[in-house]
């Protein structure tokens, strides 16, 4: 029973590299959902899928991009990766418009130098 | 807009009762939750309370919720090391219905032996 499953666990980049985090949830789940989270400043939504087929930007969505390519997988693009972009990035899921919760993935630890 | 206050830091010993605190803005918050997150881990839902309850106990957590004062807190009854953790509080974005949900920014939770 994987749940949220996120891929890759730890990266670091340069600035200016692109790269894809890749996000996929086993749960039937209609809703996906991609956070960063920095030290004293909690969770901060970047985009949203509120069902296959859409995608909306969240509070931070600068120097992001998404794709929800399916049901199960919600992908986050960071097309010419920044110091500031450093963080963890937590993807989630929820059976119906967040309601009952999420169900997070363990994260992704970014390093951009 | 929407805000979510957290203490950011919270110390007890070991058996003793620990009181998490939260203050929200979103008049229209339909759900309300406690997630717990341990180190180099994910945020784990503890439990959730709809805005029309007063009061949920689930075994050793006591939510309470104080609408007029828009006021959550988290009760843990015999604290132990294992409740050692981050704990944040969130709110559903419920005029939108779309699944958001706005984070606090945290409450360290420190059990000493």
């Amino acid at each position: 029973n994987a749940g949220v499953t996120q891929t890759p666990k730890f990266q670091v980049l340069k600035t200016g590299q692109s790269m894809t985090l890749q996000c996929a949830q086993d749960m039937n789940h209609n809703s996906m959902y991609w956070y960063r989270q920095d030290p004293g400043m909690g969770l901060r939504l970047i985009y949203y899928s509120a069902s296959e087929g859409t995608t909306d930007k969240g509070e931070v969505p600068n120097g992001y991009n998404v794709s929800r390519l399916n049901k199960r997988e919600f992908s986050l693009r960071l097309e010419s990766a920044a110091p500031s972009q450093t963080s963890v990035y937590f993807c989630a899921s929820s059976r119906d418009r967040g309601n009952y919760g999420y169900t997070f993935g363990s994260g992704t630890r970014l390093t951009v130098v | 807009g929407e805000d979510v206050e957290q203490s950011l830091f919270l110390s007890v010993r070991e058996g003793d009762s620990s009181v998490i605190n939260c203050t929200y803005t979103d008049s229209s918050s339909t759900y309300l939750y406690w997630y717990k997150q341990e180190p180099g881990a994910g945020l784990q839902l503890l439990t959730y309370i709809f805005s029309n309850m007063d009061m949920k106990q689930d075994q050793r957590l006591t939510v309470l919720l104080n609408k007029k004062d828009k006021h959550l807190s988290l009760r843990i009854a015999d604290t132990q090391t294992g409740d050692s953790a981050i704990y944040f509080c969130a709110e559903s974005h419920g005029s939108s219905n779309t699944g958001k949900l706005i984070f606090g920014q945290g409450t360290t939770l420190q059990v000493k032996p």
